[in-house]
């Protein structure tokens, strides 16, 4: 089964742009790279994601590796919404399945 | 739109003592999963579904049923509770469309079980 690696946690000064990385290095050719994220006495809530080419929407950026075998999550500007442990995870074909590891536990700082 | 809903949000149970979990959505969606999440830990998958009348095991399912009879519903049901099943349960669901791994998985609230 392909597996992620994150840091286990970050910091970041608010209004500045945070970069968490994720490697990737077993990543089949199908599998899709997804991003979550889990506020403080939440469910998980989706942030974005992509299979070879980056990707933007309103919440993040998403860069990929030409070999595919790492990628970052970009939070343009942080606020303090955004501190959440965030899920770096590749999604499997049977079902959907996404296989959560521990994740990057991001705090922001006034 | 309630997108997905979770009942009970907290329930303390004693060991051997039996309860259903139930997953509402309304978003018409085809799959629908049941994780646990243990104290600084990332989820993990227990059962899913890839439609009505249809279930799956996924990374830990041993101690837990579930059951699918409507698309919306999704039950997880545990017979003889364990404290080694004190956790928080979330409820997931996804649309069909985009394929398996395209498509976004939406997430309830969850749960908070604690078995004494």
């Amino acid at each position: 089964d392909a597996k992620t690696t994150q840091p286990n946690s970050m910091e970041s000064n608010e209004e500045e742009p945070v970069h968490l990385p994720c490697n990737h290095s077993t990543i089949s050719g199908t599998d899709y790279i997804h991003w979550y994220r889990q506020l403080p006495s939440q469910g998980p809530e989706y942030v974005i994601h992509g299979l070879t080419s980056n990707v933007n929407n309103r919440m993040a950026s998403l860069a990929i590796a030409e070999d595919r075998k790492s990628s970052t999550l970009i939070l343009h500007r942080a606020t303090l919404r955004d501190a959440a442990v965030y899920y770096c995870i590749l999604a499997y074909n049977q079902g959907g399945k996404l296989i959560f590891g521990q994740g990057t536990e991001l705090s922001v700082k006034p | 739109n309630a997108g997905v809903t979770q009942t009970p949000k907290f329930r303390v149970l004693k060991t051997g003592q039996s309860m259903t979990l139930l997953c509402a959505q309304d978003m018409n969606h085809e799959y629908m999963y049941w994780y646990r999440q243990d104290p600084g830990m990332g989820l993990r998958l227990i059962h899913y579904s890839v439609g009505e009348g249809t279930t799956a095991k996924g990374e830990v399912p041993d101690g837990y049923n579930v059951s699918r009879l409507k698309k919306q519903n999704f039950l997880l049901g545990l017979e003889s509770a364990a404290p080694s099943q004190t956790s928080v349960y979330f409820c997931a669901s996804k649309p069909l469309a985009g394929g398996p791994s395209v498509a976004t998985q939406y997430f309830g609230p969850g749960t908070r079980l604690l078995v004494l």
